[in-house]
C-alpha cells in the first residue's frame, strides 16, 4: 500500500478556496488517487478520483502533479458542510479495499 | 435510491458474548466491505465479499468473521468480545468488483462494557 502524508489539520474561512495537499511519493504507476471526507457523526463519502489528468466534478477538483507523487484537493468556495476529515488514498486497480491514513481534519471559519 | 443501511446503529454488549451486524447495500451493489474505526486507530479495513466470497482480509483476529448472503446482503459477527473492540463498525457498497467507489453508511456504534 502506498504511504500518503497529509496535514492533521487545516483552516480555512467560508465562501474562500481551500487547497489540501497530499504527498504520496510511493506511489506506483497504475494507482488511482482518491479522495474521501468524513462529515462529523457519518461515515465516508466520495469526494473524488484521478489518474494522471487533473479532475473536476461538482463538489471538487483534483489537482494531480506531473510526476504523480502528490496531489492537491481543491474546494473553491467552502461552506461550513466542508468541515471534515479529508483522506487522500491511493487505490491499486482493482483493489477491493481502501487503506485510510489519518486524514486532514479541515475547520471553516463562519 | 436508498443508501447503505446498517443495523442497529447502537448497541452495547458485555465481554464475553457475540453480536452480530447488518449491512444492506445500494440495490445493484455485489461488493460490500467493512471497516473498524477507533480513536486510536482510525479507519481500518476488516474485510470484503463480493457474490458470497470474501475477497481480501485485515490484519484482524479469527473473532471477526463475516458472510454475504446471496441478495447481497451482509452480516459481521464478532464473538468472545473484549472491551477493545467497542468501535464505529462502517459498511460500504460498491458496483463492480474492485470498484473503488465506495458508498459508506452511518455506520454501528458497539460499545462492550
Amino acid at each position: 500500500d502506498a504511504k500518503t502524508t497529509q496535514p492533521n489539520s487545516m483552516e480555512s474561512n467560508e465562501e474562500e478556496p481551500v487547497h489540501l495537499p497530499c504527498n504520496h511519493s510511493t506511489i506506483s504507476g497504475t494507482d488511482y488517487i482518491h479522495w474521501y471526507r468524513q462529515l462529523p457523526s457519518q461515515g465516508p463519502e466520495y469526494v473524488i478520483h484521478g489518474l494522471t489528468s487533473n479532475v473536476n466534478n461538482r463538489m471538487a477538483s483534483l489537482a494531480i502533479a506531473e510526476d504523480r507523487k502528490s496531489s492537491t484537493l481543491i474546494l473553491h468556495r467552502a461552506t461550513l458542510r466542508d468541515a471534515a476529515v479529508y483522506y487522500c488514498i491511493p487505490i491499486i486497480q482493482g483493489a477491493q479495499k481502501l487503506v485510510f491514513g489519518q486524514g486532514t481534519r479541515l475547520t471553516i471559519n463562519p | 435510491k436508498a443508501g447503505v443501511t446498517q443495523t442497529p446503529r447502537y448497541l452495547i454488549k458485555t465481554r464475553g458474548q457475540q453480536v452480530t451486524l447488518s449491512c444492506s447495500p445500494i440495490s445493484g451493489h455485489r461488493s460490500v466491505s467493512w471497516y473498524q474505526q477507533t480513536p486510536g486507530q482510525g479507519l481500518q479495513f476488516l474485510f470484503e465479499y463480493f457474490s458470497e466470497t470474501q475477497r481480501n482480509k485485515g490484519n484482524f483476529p479469527g473473532r471477526f468473521s463475516g458472510r454475504q448472503f446471496s441478495n447481497s446482503r451482509s452480516e459481521m459477527n464478532v464473538s468472545t468480545l473484549e472491551l477493545g473492540d467497542s468501535a464505529l463498525y462502517l459498511c460500504a457498497s460498491s458496483f463492480r468488483w474492485g470498484g473503488t467507489e465506495a458508498f459508506f453508511g452511518q455506520g454501528t456504534r458497539l460499545t462492550v462494557v
